[in-house]
């Protein structure tokens, strides 16, 4: 079945230590995005690609860095710099990155401080 | 003030019961409107999607876009406990996607 893979499903971060997170799709879609969801907010995009070797940056980039090597993979780093990673982190991914076609999510990476 | 405005809930339901789940927005250019479901610790799961103003209708779900109001709304008929749930709504006017959403409005569906 076609569909969003996030791995781990819960991840700790040590202080000073970056951690990424992988998100993986086989639904052959050209844009993909990672956002983070805080108790009682809604989503808030991060960093969004809508073509290999090509990123932006969302609305709270600040402390997190992204890749996008292949078109099915968009990992997410979040460094030490991010003071405040505690967090649920949801990739998604859409077929051309038009406002057309909805995005679809993954079922997410809960990320916690030790 | 956010782009986004959506009470957090609860609402809580009697089964059988509608539903009714609202949203209002500032910005104009919003053309592109979407309802999502989320359970526990899961991803958000698209239920509907409408563009510019009026209804759609999808089995036991309605979604509402009033444009002139800036109001969208999202109509879930003979409710079950299985509709517990947050539901989200966004919307975009961008090209690419960049989506807007609300805090999400948390629903309980009581047997």
């Amino acid at each position: 079945d076609g569909g969003i893979t996030q791995s781990p499903k819960y991840l700790f971060r040590k202080e000073g230590q970056n951690v990424t997170l992988s998100c993986e799709q086989n639904l052959n879609h050209d844009a993909m995005y990672w956002y983070r969801q805080d108790p009682g907010q809604g989503l808030r995009l991060i960093y969004y690609s809508q073509i290999v070797n090509d990123f932006q940056k969302g609305d709270i980039a600040e402390g997190y860095s992204v890749s996008r090597e292949k078109k099915e993979s968009f990992p997410l780093t979040v460094t030490s710099a991010q003071k405040n990673p505690t967090a649920f982190y949801l990739c998604a991914s859409t077929l051309q990155g038009a406002s057309n076609q909805p995005q679809h999510f993954g079922d997410g990476t809960r990320l916690s401080i030790l | 003030q956010k782009e986004v405005e959506q009470d957090p809930g609860p609402l809580s339901v009697p089964e059988g019961a509608i539903v009714s789940l609202n949203c209002t927005y500032s910005n104009s250019a919003f053309q592109y409107f979407m309802w999502y479901r989320q359970y526990s610790r899961k991803g958000p799961e698209l239920l509907m999607y409408t563009y510019s103003s009026g209804n759609k209708e999808d089995g036991r779900f309605t979604a509402q876009v009033d444009k002139s109001s800036k109001y969208i709304s999202l109509f879930i008929r003979d409710s079950q406990p299985s509709d517990s749930a947050t539901y989200l709504c966004a919307m975009t006017t961008d090209s690419w996607g960049k989506l807007q959403f609300g805090a999400g409005t948390q629903v309980v569906v009581t047997p």
